[in-house]
């Protein structure tokens, strides 16, 4: 069981608005702003999308962006593309001694 | 543009130990980052492992903690991790990654491609 709560699947449209939501504690998503947010396709390495719960990385498209209210942090692509289908992954620093915590992960499909 | 780059066996037989090493290109590996090992079991989430910094300062995992050990090489610009008595559960893709400019930051912004590592007799 992860420490991080995401859905396990969502899915849109292309041209609509999803968001996919990663739930924690006041000791790790609620208490600080550490969220990253990470894209994975098939046979990929991961890739950072989202950091310190809203800041985009360079080169990221701004269709994406991040939030946070309470425990729950969430992710919003806009514009749904094929090219968004893919699993995301959050993380979070946490006080607890594990540091970093990621959830399940959330599978995104673009019917 | 900074690139990672695992390497080691892919098959490990049980009760021993994994060795990998992550060569950085393009950077220092004394730049002020953090550097890191997560993994993936097949089909499955991702799974912090340890963190260290040029300085030599560690982090573990607390569950995998007393079987594993990070090390850093500055004057080879690399790091590696050794993963003791392994199991079947072991079994996973491990990814070395940048990890962010002080502990709290955690944000893995360059990756390696991920190696599979199979724990089998």
């Amino acid at each position: 069981q992860s420490a991080l709560t995401q859905p396990a699947s969502v899915s849109g449209s292309p041209g609509q608005s999803i968001t996919i939501s990663c739930t924690g504690t006041s000791s790790d998503v609620g208490g600080y702003n550490y969220v990253s947010w990470y894209q994975q396709h098939p046979g990929k390495a991961p890739k950072l999308m989202i950091y310190e719960v809203t800041n985009r990385p360079s080169g990221v498209s701004n269709r994406f962006s991040g939030s946070k209210s309470g425990n729950t942090a969430s992710l919003t692509i806009s514009g749904l593309q094929a090219e968004d289908e893919a699993d995301y992954y959050c993380s979070s620093y946490t006080i607890a001694n594990t540091l970093v915590v990621f959830g399940g992960g959330t599978k995104l499909t673009v019917l | 543009q900074l690139q990672l780059q695992e390497s080691g066996p892919g098959l490990v037989k049980p009760s021993e130990t994994l060795s990998l090493t992550c060569t950085v290109s393009g950077d220092s590996i004394r730049s002020g980052y953090y550097w890191g090992w997560i993994r993936q079991p097949p089909g499955k989430g991702l799974e912090w492992i340890a963190m260290i910094y040029y300085s030599g300062s560690t982090y573990y995992n607390p569950s995998l903690r007393s079987r594993v050990t990070i090390s850093i090489d500055t004057s080879k610009n690399q790091f590696s991790l050794r993963l003791s008595s392994v199991t079947a559960a072991d079994t996973a893709v491990y990814y070395c990654a940048r990890n962010g400019l002080f502990v709290e930051q955690q944000m893995a912004d360059y990756w390696g491609q991920g190696t599979l590592v199979t724990v089998s007799s």
